[in-house]
Order: structure tokens, then C-alpha cells, then sequence
């Protein structure tokens, strides 16, 4: 159990274009979803904090405009990375928790790496 | 905020021995303590975790370790393999959800 399907799994555009990330929750719900950022050899960093029915919680530093959340049912949060370029290059990773509670095991997609032009 | 320092940042072992990695945090209010493994480009991975109501919790080979008072937390990998090779991070969460992930050790098990 505990499935996160993150899609797509790779992606290469040109600089300018708009890209679309999506995490799913297939076999529970989650009314809380994580968006994480990982450059080569590095750490997980957060990026903001996704609840379902209401506002992403941003992280210091993150652009809400450039970086956009929405979190519209409790199995699906999507990330859409708006005008990227060539600097938004990374490995995007989405998390889900399974219940409400804070101290519950995340569950992580396969992440999205993206490759901007 | 809450920061975390992972050490070390890369451990080499010999197949068969142990392996421990130390990680310190500064929130006190974190309660939560989980281990990921993450292989070369992949998702990262639930190995085990620890509350902050626990001192020690062990599955087979792993096992965590929690100081409160002195706020730190360690994973154990007893008997290593060369499967056991990856990148592992530690984390911390607060009450409020927010996690805090330590900078990785990129552990290497020589056969």
C-alpha cells in the first residue's frame, strides 16, 4: 500500500513554456501532499506544502507565481512550473501523507526531471 | 528553523561491517524521525522510523537510535551488503508537518 504515482517522469522544453507536474495518491488519501526540489548529489528541499481545498504554504525563497500548486481532490496535487527556464533545470520530487497526523511516514513519487532549453 | 546536520556525507565500509550515521536537529518541538534511502535516480525510500516518545526502534539489520536531551538521532545498518550502496537522509518534522532533511551520506559497501 502507500502508492504515489508522479507523472511525468521526464520532461524537455523550451525556455518559456509552462510544464505541468502531477502526484497522485493511488490507494489512499492524502489531504496533505509535499513538493521537494533536488539538485545532483544534493539534499531535499521543500518547497511548499500542499492541502487540499486550500493554499499552498510556500517556503522562504520559493516563487508562489513561478511555482503554482493546486491541491484540488485528496488524491491529486499538481505543480506547474510557469515560464521556466533554463535555472528551474532540476530533479522535482512530490510526497504524500497518508494520514493527518504530522508524525506519519511521507511516501515519495518517482519524481520529474526537467530540462529546460 | 529547524536545521539538521547529517554526518557523515560519504562512509565507505567493507562488506560485512557496520555502518552508523549521526544526525543533529535544533527544533525541539520536532517529534518525528524517519530514514529514506535513495538509489541513483530514484524516490527516495522509508527505511525506518522513530517517534519522540521512543529512545530505539531495530527491523533486522536497521536500527535508529533518539537523544532527545542532546537532540540528535542515528541510523545503524548492521552486517552490511553491497545492496545496502545508496544515499541515505535523515529527517525531522515538527508538529506543524514542516520536514527539514539532512544533506545525505552517500554510503558505499565494497564486496
Amino acid at each position: 500500500g502507500a502508492v504515489v504515482s508522479q507523472h511525468p517522469s521526464r520532461v524537455i522544453c523550451k525556455s518559456g513554456t509552462s510544464v505541468k507536474i502531477e502526484c497522485r495518491s493511488l490507494d489512499f488519501q492524502a489531504t496533505t501532499m509535499f513538493w521537494y526540489r533536488q539538485f545532483p548529489k544534493k539534499s531535499l528541499m521543500l518547497m511548499a506544502t500542499s492541502n487540499e481545498g486550500s493554499k499552498a504554504t510556500y517556503e522562504q525563497g520559493v516563487e508562489k507565481d513561478k511555482f503554482l500548486i493546486n491541491h484540488a481532490s485528496l488524491t491529486l496535487s499538481t505543480l506547474t512550473v510557469t515560464s521556466a527556464h533554463p535555472e528551474d533545470s532540476s530533479f522535482y520530487i512530490c510526497s504524500a501523507r497518508r494520514g493527518a497526523l504530522s508524525n506519519q511516514p511521507q511516501h515519495f513519487g518517482d519524481g520529474t526531471r526537467l530540462s529546460i532549453l | 528553523g529547524e536545521n539538521v546536520e547529517q554526518h557523515p556525507s560519504t562512509l565507505s565500509v567493507q562488506e560485512g561491517d557496520s555502518a552508523v550515521i549521526k544526525c543533529t536537529y535544533s527544533d525541539s518541538a520536532s517529534n518525528y524521525f524517519p530514514w529514506y534511502k535513495q538509489e541513483l535516480g530514484k524516490r527516495p525510500q522509508l527505511i525506518i522510523d522513530i517517534r519522540s516518545n521512543v529512545g530505539e526502534k531495530k527491523d533486522q539489520r536497521i536500527a535508529v537510535t533518539l537523544n532527545k536531551t542532546a537532540k540528535h538521532f542515528s541510523l545503524h545498518i548492521t552486517e552490511t551488503q553491497p545492496e545496502d550502496s545508496a544515499v541515505y537522509f535523515c529527517a525531522a518534522y515538527t508538529n506543524a508537518g514542516k520536514s527539514t532533511f539532512g544533506d545525505g551520506t552517500t554510503l558505499t559497501v565494497k564486496p
